[in-house]
């Protein structure tokens, strides 16, 4: 069965601070990977998504994510924070080419510290 | 204009009780879902349906039934609620394989 793992529970950066989220899944063949996030109190917004090409995907807000096949990761970056980067970021995965379950890792808070 | 819309935003029931959430998207999406998030924030699959066909149900109790009247709607109903099922509710769309969009959600709380 698919897994998605979120390595880090809470992460607190100052602001413009470098962030690194990690998310690694679990499943052999091809894979549809995405990045969601959650403001405190609202639905989940898609940052970024990939599906195939360039694993350096690039999103909303200045985010970006890079595919490694070989280490079954694509985890979320943003070279500067912002006070209002601070929510919930869940990392999924799809089975390429399905209409299947989008599962999901148990998310990371970001807290940004003005 | 919204895309996807749930209602009601808030629900308080008292255990034993029927309820229902509505959802409706109007992005034409052919894939309905509903997801559950718990006090943690983890995310589980309950119901996806596609062209008014179920096509996954994963092992959630059968209290609870989604009910597709059309293409655009996919209705939660919940019979006998229990204090477990306090949670939030998220209705989600999405075309073919592409990523799923997601309702503001619903706020189920059972007293």
């Amino acid at each position: 069965a698919q897994s998605v793992s979120q390595h880090n529970h809470h992460v607190i950066l100052s602001e413009a601070a470098s962030l690194e989220l990690g998310c690694n899944y679990s499943y052999g063949g091809t894979v549809n990977l995405f990045w969601y996030v959650q403001y405190p109190g609202q639905h989940l917004q898609l940052l970024l998504k990939y599906f195939s090409g360039d694993p350096l995907v690039k999103g909303i807000k200045g985010f970006e994510a890079e595919f490694i096949k070989s280490k079954f990761s694509f985890n979320l970056r943003k070279p500067s924070v912002q006070w209002s980067d601070t929510a919930e970021y869940f990392c999924a995965v799809k089975k390429g080419g399905s209409q299947g379950n989008l599962i999901f890792g148990k998310g990371t808070k970001l807290s940004v510290k003005p | 204009d919204t895309a996807v819309s749930q209602t009601p935003k808030y629900l308080v029931t008292q255990m034993g009780n029927d309820k229902s959430i509505k959802c409706e998207q109007n992005l034409g999406h052919d894939t309905m879902y509903w997801y559950k998030q718990d006090s943690k924030k983890f995310l589980k699959i309950m119901f996806s349906y596609n062209n008014k066909e179920l096509i996954i149900n994963e092992t959630v109790p059968n209290r609870f039934s989604p009910k597709s009247p059309d293409k655009a709607h996919l209705n939660l109903h919940i019979n006998s609620l229990e204090l477990g099922d306090s949670a939030v509710y998220f209705c989600a769309s999405s075309q073919d394989a592409g990523a799923p969009y997601f309702g503001p959600g619903t706020r189920l709380t059972v007293t």
